[in-house]
């Protein structure tokens, strides 16, 4: 099956620096790729898409500035916590798909950050 | 309204039995997408199985099954003979095409909790 590869698996670091999250698909080009955050048992909130080549689609409530993401090539998608507070602490997920009803996401196997 | 609805936030089953997750979805398009992800405490999502909108058969894959009935807009997940193994949590998914107004859409459930019982 399809891999997306995300990297780092964990980070812990000190309130104010900015974290950057990368999201790979291995062995397939993504048309798009999705960027989700989820709090411990509850579903996943979609944060973003992005498409390769423009500016990511944020969703309502998600700070642009805040949470920059630069989808580089149909294989790279970034994302990079500005400044992060305690309060970002989450984990993050992203997946990659292509276009079609019919395609599944194939999700990383996340990022936990922890920012004290 | 919730695009996705899983009724069931935990479920309990024995070992080796058949356990079914509830899932009903809402949407005006003809052509959808259902999936169903498995995420277990190490928090990857696995991507478990697939029943497009125009199938007229029920989607399987080895040990899950999808029970589609599509005038009553359910996707219901059927896992046979459990195992302490598939104790996660389970969403479910529906990815519309996208539309003038909307981008690559997928809606996820809230999820069911399973835990397999020895």
């Amino acid at each position: 099956g399809a891999v997306v590869s995300q990297h780092p698996s964990r980070v812990i670091c000190k309130s104010g620096t900015s974290v950057k999250i990368e999201c790979r698909s291995l062995d397939f080009q993504a048309t798009t790729m999705f960027w989700y955050r989820q709090f411990p048992k509850q579903s996943l909130m979609l944060m973003a898409t992005s498409n390769e080549g423009s500016k990511a689609t944020y969703e309502q409530g998600v700070e642009k500035d805040k949470f920059l993401i630069n989808h580089a090539s149909l294989t790279l998608s970034t994302l990079t916590v500005t400044s992060a507070h305690p309060e970002d602490s989450s984990f993050y997920i992203c997946s990659a798909s292509v276009d079609a009803s019919n395609q599944p996401q194939h999700f990383g196997d996340g990022t936990r950050l922890s920012i004290l | 309204a919730q695009k996705i609805t899983q009724t069931q936030p935990g479920m309990f089953v024995q070992e080796k039995e058949a356990v079914t997750l509830d899932c009903t979805y809402d949407t005006s398009d003809q052509s959808y997408g259902l999936f169903w992800y498995k995420q277990p405490s190490s928090g990857e999502m696995i991507f478990l199985i697939y029943q497009g909108s125009y199938d007229e058969q029920n989607a399987t894959e080895g040990r899950y099954s999808l029970n589609f009935q599509k005038a009553r807009k359910s996707a219901n997940l059927v896992i046979s003979a459990s195992q302490l193994g598939d104790s996660a949590m389970y969403f479910c998914a529906m990815r519309e095409l996208p539309s003038a107004n909307t981008g690559n859409q997928f809606y996820f459930g809230t999820g069911t909790s399973l835990t397999v019982i020895p």
